[in-house]
């Protein structure tokens, strides 16, 4: 089946740098992938739909500058977050529809980030 | 606006079967997907139903739907303690499947 690979898996980084998120469909092209957060209360929060080839589509109160998504290819989008702050400390998920069924997501293992 | 509803939490004993409900307030729903998270992992698909079908089974699980009360249930049979994970609803919505996610509940389970 359709696979998501992540990665890192977790980074710890220090307060003021970037870090930056890989989400790559392996066995098949996904022209739109979704980044999540999830709170400590295991709420899941959708961020931002990444389109390949365009911009973005940021969800309500997510900072554009803080969360930076690229989706330069059909297999690869990437979540940056610029100087991070504690604050910033969260699980970070990526999905992708399945392209036999495009009303399931397939989702990525998760990135743990952590900000001291 | 559209909004699904889950308990946080559901304890049960090994062997019992557990029955996670959810429910949501949209009747224009398409589809609607439990997906089961173990601790530090992403999220796994476990079944979807079609919202003009009341029931699906597969193996352990079977899912109700009654869409006159807008009530979704999960019932696992025969829990085991791989079934410690916490377990999403989702409905989606329009042509493009948006999703609406519950906030998950974490099942226990007791030895």
């Amino acid at each position: 089946g359709a696979v998501v690979s992540q990665h890192p898996s977790w980074v710890i980084c220090k307060s003021g740098t970037s870090v930056k998120i890989e989400c790559r469909s392996l066995d098949f092209q996904a022209t739109t992938m979704f980044w999540y957060r999830q709170f400590p209360k295991q709420s899941l929060m959708l961020m931002a739909t990444s389109n390949e080839g365009s911009k973005a589509t940021y969800e309500q109160g997510v900072e554009k500058d803080k969360f930076l998504i690229n989706h330069a290819s059909l297999t690869l989008s990437t979540l940056t977050v610029t100087s991070a702050h504690p604050e910033d400390s969260s699980f970070y998920i990526c999905s992708a529809r399945q392209p036999v069924e495009a009303n399931v997501l397939t989702f990525g293992a998760g990135s743990r980030l952590t900000v001291l | 606006g559209e909004d699904v509803e889950q308990s946080l939490f559901l304890s049960v004993r090994e062997g019992d079967s557990s029955v996670i409900n959810c429910t949501y307030t949209d009747s224009s729903s398409t589809y609607l997907y439990w997906y089961k998270q173990e601790p530090g992992a992403g999220l796994q698909l476990l079944t979807y139903i079609f919202s003009n079908m009341d029931m699906k089974q597969d193996q352990r699980l079977t899912v109700l739907l009654n869409k006159k009360d807008k009530h979704l249930s999960l019932r696992i049979a025969d829990t085991q303690t791989g079934d410690s994970a916490i377990y999403f609803c989702a409905e989606s919505i329009g042509s493009n499947y948006q999703l609406i996610w519950g906030a998950g509940t974490k099942l226990i389970i007791k030895p």
